[in-house]
């Protein structure tokens, strides 16, 4: 049992480069999500999902999309990279029923120059 | 979504209890409040949650007010592994999760 894994680890992209952080549970969890950590901040939720082929946006969506094409995964897709996203992000998934007890994957420190 | 006021930061010798505060003055009546921990450079991990009674597990305790509008996460004997920045959240049913700032836990030896 793997739980919540991310890849990559690292990453440094160009300003405009496109780029996709993976995001793989193995704890057949309805509801993944994807959060985003600047230096000395707390988490900022990006988007979510409750299911296969269900998304939706949370507080800081913009310059990022998301699919749901199988309970297992969730991508993350950084469309034109900018260096305000610059961040470590974390995906993190659970049960849809209480107590939706969140189990985070350990993290994908993103450097955009 | 119900806003929270944490102590930026707290200090703890080894092995003393450790009392983490939380308000949530606006917390509505079906949110329940979580507490999540994150330690240095490692993910979010699940502490305990609670509606209105107290709640122990084996990490902690969670004592909330009779009123709902602050509870305290309680650490019985705090080691060095325990700190961290600690995260309180009230929570809807909709099944979105807002971090504050949280709370630097030091631990002293």
């Amino acid at each position: 049992n793997a739980g919540v894994t991310q890849t990559p680890k690292f990453q440094v992209l160009k300003t405009g480069q496109s780029m996709t952080l993976q995001c793989a549970q193995d704890m057949n969890h309805e509801y993944m999500s994807w959060y985003r950590q600047d230096p000395g901040m707390g988490l900022r939720l990006i988007h979510y999902s409750v299911g296969a082929g269900i998304t939706d946006q949370g507080e800081v969506p913009n310059g990022y999309n998301v699919s749901r094409s199988t309970t297992e995964d969730f991508p993350l897709r950084l469309l034109s990279a900018a260096p305000s996203q610059t961040s470590v992000y974390f995906c993190a998934s659970s049960y849809v029923s209480p107590p939706y007890e969140q189990y985070f994957g350990p993290g994908t420190r993103l450097t955009v120059t | 979504d119900a806003k929270t006021t944490q102590p930026n930061s707290m200090e703890s010798n080894e092995e003393e209890p450790v009392h983490l505060p939380c308000n949530h003055s606006t917390i509505s009546g079906t949110d329940y409040i979580h507490w999540y921990r994150q330690l240095p450079s490692q993910g979010p991990e699940y502490v305990i949650h609670g509606l209105t009674s107290n709640v122990n597990n084996r990490m902690a305790s969670l004592a909330i007010a009779e009123d709902r509008k602050s509870s305290t996460l309680i650490l019985h004997r705090a080691t060095l592994r325990d700190a961290a920045v600690y995260y309180c959240i009230p929570r809807r049913p909709t099944l979105q999760f807002y971090f504050g700032s949280g709370t630097k836990l030091n631990v002293k030896p």
